[in-house]
């Protein structure tokens, strides 16, 4: 599995955009890249998964350059319930199958 | 649908115990994994099941150990209890097993103490 590389902690304001890049140098061809969120005491929650260019969906978008090294999780304008903690996951297995989470990045966004 | 489902959400147990934590997946899911989430280690993969067999092992002592029954629900079960097993104990399902592209489930965990 792809080890990955992210901020440990974020700040930002209630109603920014939030961007949050991950590291993958050694992502493989096969690889999916994908995005999990957790709250305290809760079990993670899929967020966003893609493959390369931009991905969207109703919470978030996913930006993959080409080579595939890095990917950028954008949250549009946050607010106070999406203070949580962002895995980001690299692996051709994007089932439960053994994933490896990382440290995750801490957003805490400010009122 | 209705979603994973752990049980208990908590429990306390003595060093040298054992205890069995219930796993539900979603209903039609066939792989079940467990991880164990601590703060000073994360979130670790200890095992994963589909079709009743074990599939993968993550780096834990035979100590842990699971189970998938025929309606795909999975136990996993921690015998000798250590202060250190102390942790969230997180199920996760989907649908297939290293199905690219699938998305994990993850039910809320059972906390477990071990005083």
């Amino acid at each position: 599995l792809a080890k990955t590389t992210q901020p440990i902690s974020m700040d930002s304001y209630e109603g920014q955009e939030v961007n949050i890049t991950c590291s993958h140098n050694n992502i493989a061809t096969n690889d999916y890249i994908t995005w999990y969120q957790q709250f305290p005491s809760q079990g993670p929650r899929f967020i966003i998964q893609g493959y390369k260019t931009k991905v969207t969906n109703e919470v978030a978008s996913l930006f993959i350059p080409a080579d595939r090294k890095s990917s950028t999780l954008s949250l549009p304008r946050v607010s106070l319930s999406d203070t949580a903690v962002y895995y980001c996951l690299v692996g051709d297995r994007a089932g439960a199958n053994n994933l490896f989470f990382g440290t995750g990045t801490r957003l805490t966004v400010i009122p | 649908k209705a979603g994973v489902t752990q049980t208990p959400r908590y429990l306390i147990k003595t060093r040298g115990q054992q205890v069995t934590l219930s796993c539900s997946p979603i209903s039609g899911h066939r792989s079940v994994s467990w991880y164990q989430q601590t703060p000073g280690q994360g979130l670790q993969f200890l095992f994963e099941y589909f079709s009743e067999t074990q599939r993968n092992k993550g780096n834990f002592p035979g100590r842990f150990s699971g189970r998938q029954f025929s309606n795909s629900r999975s136990e996993m079960n921690v015998s000798t209890l250590e202060l250190g097993d102390s942790a969230l104990y997180l199920c996760a399902s989907s649908l297939g097993s290293g199905a690219i592209g699938t998305e994990a489930f993850f039910g809320q965990g059972t906390r477990l103490t071990v005083v």
